[in-house]
């Protein structure tokens, strides 16, 4: 079975600040992984995803994301937040090993980023 | 081109009642997905169309819960005797294929509330 767990259900930065919203995932065979934002009653929006072909992934709006093996992780970052990136971000696995994981994607609970002035 | 729609965005109903919620994938689009997400929680995968046929329906949490896809487009979800638990917004996504990382565009959802 494949997990995602995402560390901090609220993260708080200043604009211009740093961003950095951390993912680990379990799946049992080499994995897809994605980030998407939910602005507000909206749907989900792809930001960035891990498809194997290289370990930094970068997305829209300035943000990117590092796949790391070894530390079955994938942390988003941006450099210089902006207020525009106030949202929420969900962490998402996809395995394409066969069976009942086939195709379904298994999201993570949520990181909350607030940006203040 | 138009993403994926749902209808409605909002449903209150009580409980008890029948529900369906509605879905029409991008035009092309193969794979159809069901997720719900409660409040607080992120998605949780509910059932998958590949073509007209389920191809995994693991995550239907009971028999109350059914949805079809007649004509390999649009998509309904099907709730019996709901019950306030059953409260959430249900999205629906869909993709160029199930396999390999292509990506799944998501609809806005519906924002069921049953009182």
């Amino acid at each position: 079975a494949q997990s995602v767990t995402q560390l901090g259900s609220h993260v708080s930065v200043s604009e211009g600040a740093l961003v950095l919203l951390r993912c680990n995932y379990s799946s049992s065979v080499p994995p897809y992984l994605f980030w998407y934002v939910q602005y507000p009653n909206q749907g989900l929006q792809l930001l960035l995803k891990y498809t194997s072909a290289a370990t930094l992934v970068k997305g829209i709006n300035g943000f990117e994301a590092e796949f790391k093996k070894s530390e079955t992780s994938f942390h988003l970052t941006k450099p210089s937040a902006h207020m525009s990136d106030a949202a929420e971000y969900f962490c998402a696995v996809k395995s394409d090993g066969g069976g009942t994981s086939y195709g379904k994607l298994t999201f993570g609970q949520g990181t909350i980023l607030t940006v203040h002035p | 081109g138009a993403g994926v729609s749902q209808t409605p965005s909002n449903k209150v109903t009580e409980k008890g009642k029948y529900v369906e919620l509605r879905c029409d994938p991008i035009s092309g689009h193969t794979a159809l997905y069901w997720y719900r997400q409660s409040l607080g929680q992120g998605p949780e995968f509910l059932i998958y169309f590949q073509g007209t046929g389920a191809a995994d329906d693991s995550g239907l949490p009971n028999d109350r819960f059914f949805a079809v896809r007649p004509e390999g487009s649009v998509s309904t979800l099907k709730i019996q005797r709901t019950e306030r638990g059953d409260s959430a917004v249900y999205l629906c996504a869909s993709s160029l294929k199930t396999s390999g990382s292509y990506e799944q565009y998501f609809g806005p959802g519906t924002r069921l509330t049953v009182t």
